[in-house]
């Protein structure tokens, strides 16, 4: 059974950097196409992916967040950390970790965890 | 960036009857070396994460129920709820995954008339 838990600060301040970390078991970050991915939602909006990081170390950025974001794995914890660099309000969103499968461009969203609302404000 | 757009932007059915929700991309989510649409439908219910309901278009994923199908090809797609349930109120997404950026549907609201 697949499951996946995020956690990290819910309140940060405009100009921090968010650092989010998933924590998944089920599967393994070994296993060849697999991946875990990061997709946010602000309050009352649409989805949006941020990043992905595949077994094989490959990943992948949202262009228009691309500056901003770092995703990285540690496949010994079974964990996935995004960070975010320079907040501002207009992050304020859910953030979801999910799991992946498939390679490349073309990854399928399969499970996702439930979710931390992170809110920025001075 | 792949453009996803769904509509309409919610529909009220009555219980029992038929929901149908579209969804059109731009361009084109048909890869013609193996003839598949890269594209997912999620059910998202109120507080809850997505749940991913059909992908390669019209593919059922494991445990849902058949009441949910998925059709189209290339450019239109189709998510239809034949007999409509209290448990199906949410919100549907679409999303393309022929290529990353990974882009998403505005989202088409479902609720009982």
């Amino acid at each position: 059974q697949i499951t996946l838990k995020e956690s990290g600060p819910t309140l940060v301040k405009p100009t921090q950097t968010l650092t989010l970390t998933c924590t998944f078991s089920g599967f393994s970050l070994t296993t060849s196409a697999v991946g875990v991915g990061w997709i946010r939602q602000p309050p009352g909006k649409a989805l949006e992916w941020l990043a992905l990081n595949y077994w094989s170390d490959e990943k992948r950025y949202s262009p228009s967040l691309r500056n901003r974001l770092t995703i990285t794995k540690d496949t010994t914890k079974n964990q996935v950390v995004l960070t975010m660099t320079n907040m501002d309000p207009v992050d304020t969103a859910t953030y979801y970790c999910a799991h992946l499968r498939g390679t490349g461009n073309s990854p399928l969203v399969d499970f996702w965890g439930q979710g931390i609302l992170v809110t920025v404000s001075s | 960036d792949i453009v996803m757009t769904q509509s309409p932007d919610s529909l009220a059915v009555s219980l029992g009857e038929r929901a149908t929700i579209n969804c059109k991309s731009s361009p084109s989510l048909l890869y013609s070396s193996n003839n598949k649409n890269y594209l997912a439908w999620y059910q998202q219910k109120a507080g809850q994460p997505p749940k991913l309901l059909i992908y390669w278009a019209s593919i059922r994923e494991s445990g849902v129920p058949d009441r949910f199908s998925g059709s189209g090809s290339g450019t239109d797609f189709t998510l239809t709820i034949s007999s409509l349930q209290a448990e199906d109120v949410a919100v549907y997404y679409c999303q393309q995954y022929y290529n990353t950026p990974l882009t998403f549907g505005g989202g088409t609201k479902v609720e009982i008339k």
